[in-house]
């Protein structure tokens, strides 16, 4: 069974950088095919997909967000961890860890957390 | 604006089907048959409905059928239950990214 978890800061100020790590079970990092992503949903919103990261350490960012964003691996750790510089209040949203299947979709979610953005 | 377009609301009574449309370009909907779609209850995580344009993953209800032609998907929830009320949002693979569409409110009345 899949289970993915995110933590990190539920409050951040604005200009700061925000760092979340999603702790994973049920699978391995250092599989083949394997990889883990970020999706935020700002609130009554859409959700967006912001980074993905496969066993391979390949990486996929979302082209309007890329300069803002980077995305790591602890496979020892089971943890991924997502940092986004330069906060805005309309960054303002619940961020989930997901797992991605594939490339194409993602079959199985963390329970998000709300992150605010505000001074 | 999201990159794919679905209608805000869409309804139907117990028992009733009810079709939802997502539409893209040829650059993500029309050029890949990797279109998924995500049912969202408020206050809780997307799950995955429907994958690879028409495929269920295990454990999802019959009822919910997906498919597609040119550049438009669609969602089809038959014999519709009063669970079945919810948000659902289409996805598209775009080649290097993915997409999502703004979502459909479905009310069951």
């Amino acid at each position: 069974q899949i289970t993915l978890k995110e933590s990190g800061p539920t409050l951040v100020k604005p200009t700061q950088t925000l760092t979340l790590t999603c702790t994973f079970s049920g699978f391995s990092l250092s599989t083949a095919g394997v990889g883990v992503g970020w999706i935020r949903q700002p609130p009554g919103k859409a959700l967006e997909c912001l980074a993905l990261i496969y066993w391979n350490d390949d990486k996929r960012y979302s082209p309007s967000l890329r300069s803002r964003l980077t995305i790591t691996k602890d496979t020892s750790k089971n943890q991924v961890v997502l940092t986004m510089t330069n906060m805005d209040p309309l960054d303002t949203a619940t961020y989930y860890c997901v797992h991605p299947r594939g490339v194409t979709c993602f079959d199985s979610w963390g329970q998000g957390t709300l992150v605010t953005v505000s001074s | 604006q999201s990159a794919l377009t679905q209608p805000p609301s869409a309804s139907g009574s117990p028992g009733q089907s009810v079709t939802i449309s997502c539409t893209g370009t040829s650059s993500d909907v029309g050029g890949y048959d990797y279109v998924s779609w995500y049912q969202q209850h408020p206050g809780k995580a997307p799950k995955l409905m429907i994958f690879d344009v028409s495929k269920r993953p295990s454990g999802v209800p019959d009822r919910f059928s997906g498919s597609k032609s040119g550049n438009t998907a669609s969602l089809t929830v038959s014999g519709l239950q009063a669970e079945d009320e919810a948000d659902y949002y289409c996805s598209s693979y775009a080649g290097s990214d993915i997409l999502f569409g703004g979502g459909t409110k479905l009310t069951v009345l």
